[in-house]
């Protein structure tokens, strides 16, 4: 059975400084994991993915994570955050063949920012 | 540009009185979902189509039922709302293959209250 946890309910980090979310992932197959970013009362929007490709994936407004297996991790960095990075990060894994139902989200970290 | 779209964005509805949340997409996405997010929470999948083929989620209550009349406009009918069914209603598309898995795009959400 696949699984993701997301380690950290809460980040705060002050701007400029870096940031780091972390997901650590179980799964039976190989396994595609992506992050989403959530920012309030709106729809989650794509920052990253991996999909057995290159292991480490740079996404949108500068982030990027690493995929490492033998730690089963998919953590998501930024060099430097930006007020506006303020939102809530979702980690997902999604096992293949395509079945939606193996769509696993984790319960999501809170991302502040300290002016 | 090609999106997802929701509508109402808000929708407010009294306790037992049936109501219908909107979906439709520009992706030309064989596959679609809808979501069930509370307060703080990650969001919860309550049903996809893939193509034609309805996919329930084994917890997703009776009440909620799930209209796909072609590949653009997808419905969440919520039969008997109860106060318990105020939310955010997230809808998604992805583009399913063999043995691969998309990114899911989401639709900026319907936030239902129940009175």
């Amino acid at each position: 059975a696949q699984s993701v946890t997301q380690l950290d309910s809460h980040v705060s980090v002050s701007e400029g400084t870096p940031v780091l979310l972390r997901c650590n992932y179980s799964s039976s197959y190989s396994p595609s994991l992506f992050w989403y970013v959530q920012h309030p009362n709106k729809g989650l929007q794509l920052l990253l993915k991996y999909t057995s490709a290159a292991t480490l994936v740079k996404g949108i407004n500068g982030f990027e994570a690493e995929f490492k297996k033998s730690e089963t991790s998919f953590h998501l960095t930024k060099p430097s955050a930006h007020m506006s990075d303020a939102a809530e990060y979702f980690c997902v894994v999604s096992d293949g063949p395509s079945s939606a139902s193996k769509i696993i989200f984790g319960s999501g970290t809170r991302l502040s920012i300290r002016p | 540009d090609a999106m997802v779209i929701q509508n109402p964005r808000y929708q407010v509805t009294q306790f037992g009185k049936p109501v219908t949340l909107s979906c439709s997409q520009t992706l030309n996405h064989n596959v679609m979902y809808w979501y069930q997010q509370k307060s703080s929470q990650a969001p919860k999948l309550l049903f996809h189509y893939y193509d034609k083929d309805f996919n329930n989620e084994a917890d997703t209550p009776d009440n909620f039922q799930s209209r796909r009349p072609n590949t653009s406009f997808c419905f969440l009918d919520i039969r008997s709302p109860g106060l318990g069914d105020a939310a955010m209603y997230l809808c998604a598309t992805s583009r399913e293959g063999q043995g691969v898995s998309y990114e899911q795009y989401f639709g900026p959400g319907t936030r239902l209250t129940v009175t």
